[in-house]
């Protein structure tokens, strides 16, 4: 298996505009994680899924922040509008239940 | 709250020499404990898995032990080396259906 596969790895836009993080999750795993990594805060988890269905959006900062697991291979993380403040890696992570957690290289968001 | 610290902070050793990572956690009755390791500008890459039923997971270098009645997990790195200089970080969940907790980590450095 490949891994955790995310895109874009790099991705710099300016403020205002919409951004979508995409996420494949390694085959077979039921669970996947979205996180957010700044210095300031270190790795915060954002939403996860289960089966494809949202379990916890807690994480979710504000109501800019949307995700979406359409089927059991894809994810989607969008910010709309994005701010500087959104500036951050994102990484995904999948699991099957009871098992190791496997991260993604991440997506490196730099808001202008 | 659910809290997992991991001291110290930072940490420089020499090259060659055995070094334990600490991690502590609030919850006894937790269902496995990971260890991770992080390169900078990297995602997470997972390093030993410890169930509660298990007191140590070994792999090579590496040496995780559990000890859930006093909220602890160590790492220890036999011997080690410049390449494994980066951020180690512990995380433990709950159960097999709940995100893992995550601690800040210890960034390493191994001294040529």
């Amino acid at each position: 298996d490949a891994g955790v596969i995310q895109s874009p790895r790099h991705e710099v836009t300016e403020m205002g505009q919409e951004v979508t993080l995409r996420c494949k999750p390694i085959s077979g795993h039921d669970y996947l994680f979205w996180y957010r990594q700044t210095m300031m805060r270190g790795l915060e988890l954002l939403i996860y899924f289960n089966n494809n269905v949202p379990i916890d959006d807690s994480g979710m900062p504000e109501d800019r922040f949307s995700a979406k697991m359409p089927n059991a291979s894809f994810s989607t993380l969008k910010i709309q509008p994005s701010e500087p403040r959104d500036s951050a890696v994102y990484f995904c992570a999948s699991r099957p239940p009871d098992n190791e957690q496997f991260f993604g290289p991440g997506t490196r968001l730099t808001v202008l | 709250k659910q809290e997992v610290t991991q001291i110290p902070a930072a940490l420089s050793v020499p090259e060659g020499e055995n070094l334990v990572l600490n991690c502590s956690f609030t919850d006894s009755a937790i269902y496995n404990l990971q260890w991770f390791r992080q390169d900078p500008g990297k995602g997470l890459t997972s390093l030993l898995l410890i169930q509660s039923s298990q007191r140590e997971q070994t792999s090579g270098r590496l040496n995780a032990s559990l000890d859930k009645s006093s909220g602890r997990s160590t790492l220890y790195i036999a011997a080690s080396q410049p390449g494994d200089s980066a951020t180690y970080l512990c995380a433990y969940c709950l159960s097999g259906n709940t995100p893992l907790v995550f601690g800040k980590g210890t960034r390493l450095s191994v001294i040529a």
